[in-house]
């Protein structure tokens, strides 16, 4: 079962905006992660914030966490073109062990 | 480094073949896991390991065996494949439970 769902699945910009997906998950987590995957491509790891964290930043990208309201926030500021790629959510539910993604947002960033 | 390398990229295969898929890290990392991507799905685990000798089920087990016999290496095995199982396979390996994961450049599987 998807532990994250992402929202919206799928998002429309022009170069120079600013992009926001959300994730809102189900049960208690130690950790959420956030991925992007390019066309065809693995998925690489974009940003880690932990259960006790509200707030990271890592260049263009800020990601927020509310675990009151079981949900977090990336947003990538100044899009380039080269952000045209699917972002995923994922969380361990309360286990390292699992890491559950969700179903992807895909973000299309237009010149 | 290489990272994680996955073999082998493309695959065809009949209903009832088995096959092996190959995975290998060279960042000495402790935990490793497969996952399938299918549309509209998601990723989804298929099994993981949090060392040598020690895997556990993920999610959508069903079809398939994971051996864990060095830190290094992690294969996959359809036993009897299945139309179901075509799929993308992404192995994925971090230094510790918890932890980012890197991913492969995954195997596009079709069966027939």
């Amino acid at each position: 079962s998807q532990q994250g769902e992402e929202d919206p699945q799928a998002l429309s910009i022009q170069e120079g905006e600013n992009a926001t997906m959300n994730c809102s998950y189900k049960t208690s987590i130690n950790n959420l992660q956030w991925y992007r995957q390019n066309s065809g491509r693995g998925l690489v790891h974009l940003i880690l914030i932990r259960s006790n964290e509200r707030e990271k930043h890592s260049g263009r990208l800020r990601v927020t966490l509310d675990t009151s309201k079981k949900s977090s926030s990336l947003l990538i500021t100044a899009s380039r073109a080269a952000d045209t790629a699917s972002y995923f959510c994922a969380t361990d539910g309360g286990s390292n062990y699992k890491l559950t993604f969700g179903k992807g947002t895909l973000l299309t960033v237009n010149p | 480094n290489a990272g994680v390398t996955q073999t082998p990229k493309f695959q065809v295969l009949k209903t009832g073949q088995s096959m092996t898929l190959q995975c290998a890290q060279d960042m000495n990392h402790e935990y490793m896991s497969w996952y399938r991507q299918d549309p509209g799905m998601g990723l989804r685990l298929i099994h993981y390991s949090v060392g040598a000798g020690i895997t556990d089920q993920g999610e959508v087990p069903n079809g398939y065996n994971v051996s864990r016999s060095t830190t290094e290496d992690f294969p996959l095995r359809l036993l009897s494949a299945a139309p179901s199982q075509t799929s993308v396979y992404f192995c994925a390996s971090s230094y510790s439970m918890g932890e980012k994961l890197f991913f492969g450049s995954g195997t596009q599987l079709s069966v027939l």
